[in-house]
């Protein structure tokens, strides 16, 4: 089974709108950690956002919020007021477990997200 | 600070030659991590380590190998380059487990 899931290949919002990326993981770790990264055409990795799963509220990051789901397992990003700049590749990421040897982070396939003016 | 930097930026091997990808970062890091990152599968963990002297393999470690003998760089060698090996290879730090990876710009290696 897949630790990740996005099962969006591709997003189409319109500029300024809020758009809903999902992720939903598979875990039996009560410790882990979820990220999310955006991969822009000229292929850098830029950090977004994170959440850990022993955090109560929801993680916010500027336009980035991620809304965190523990019982369903879902971890979803949302941009609002999106913006032609977001147009770009979106992965969700997840860590399991805690403590130095469980550094590993396992990707989803990713979502593409196009921004229409 | 530079960051994480990785040299080459393109690389074109034949098959059955060896290569070894350099990556360094100068912010300290503990944690450093290899990637590839092939259409449609996201990014895949070659292997990884937690420190000086201290690496372990990822999901897909076969045909490459690693070592870390300081903080700063963490190369990965190719022993025998195979066209299935033809991907976008991503070095990244963090300064703890738990902390987000910073990745550095990638190296795009073609086997032929």
């Amino acid at each position: 089974a897949q630790k990740i899931t996005q099962t969006q290949p591709g997003m189409f919002v319109q500029e300024k709108e809020a758009v809903t990326l999902d992720c939903t993981y598979d875990t039996s770790d009560q410790s882990y950690g979820l990220f999310w990264y955006k991969q822009p055409s000229s292929g850098e990795m830029i950090f977004l956002i994170y959440q850990g799963s022993y955090d109560e509220q929801n993680a916010t990051e500027g336009r980035y919020s991620l809304n965190f789901q523990k019982a369903r397992k879902s971890a979803n990003l949302v941009i609002s007021a999106s913006q032609l700049g977001d147009s770009a590749m979106y992965f969700c990421a997840m860590r399991e477990g805690s403590g130095g040897s469980n550094y590993k982070l396992t990707f989803g396939k990713g979502t593409l997200l196009t921004v229409n003016p | 600070n530079a960051g994480v930097t990785q040299t080459p930026k393109f690389q074109v091997l034949k098959t059955g030659q060896s290569m070894t990808l350099q990556c360094a970062q100068d912010m300290n890091h503990e944690y450093m991590s290899w990637y590839r990152q092939d259409p449609g599968m996201g990014l895949r963990l070659i292997h990884y380590s937690v420190g000086a002297g201290i690496t372990d393999q990822g999901e897909v470690p076969n045909g490459y190998n690693v070592s870390r003998s300081t903080t700063e760089d963490f190369p990965l060698r190719l022993l025998s380059a195979a066209p299935s090996q033809t991907s976008v290879y991503f070095c990244a730090s963090s300064p703890t487990y738990n902390n987000e990876q910073y990745f550095g710009p990638g190296t795009r290696l073609t086997v032929t």
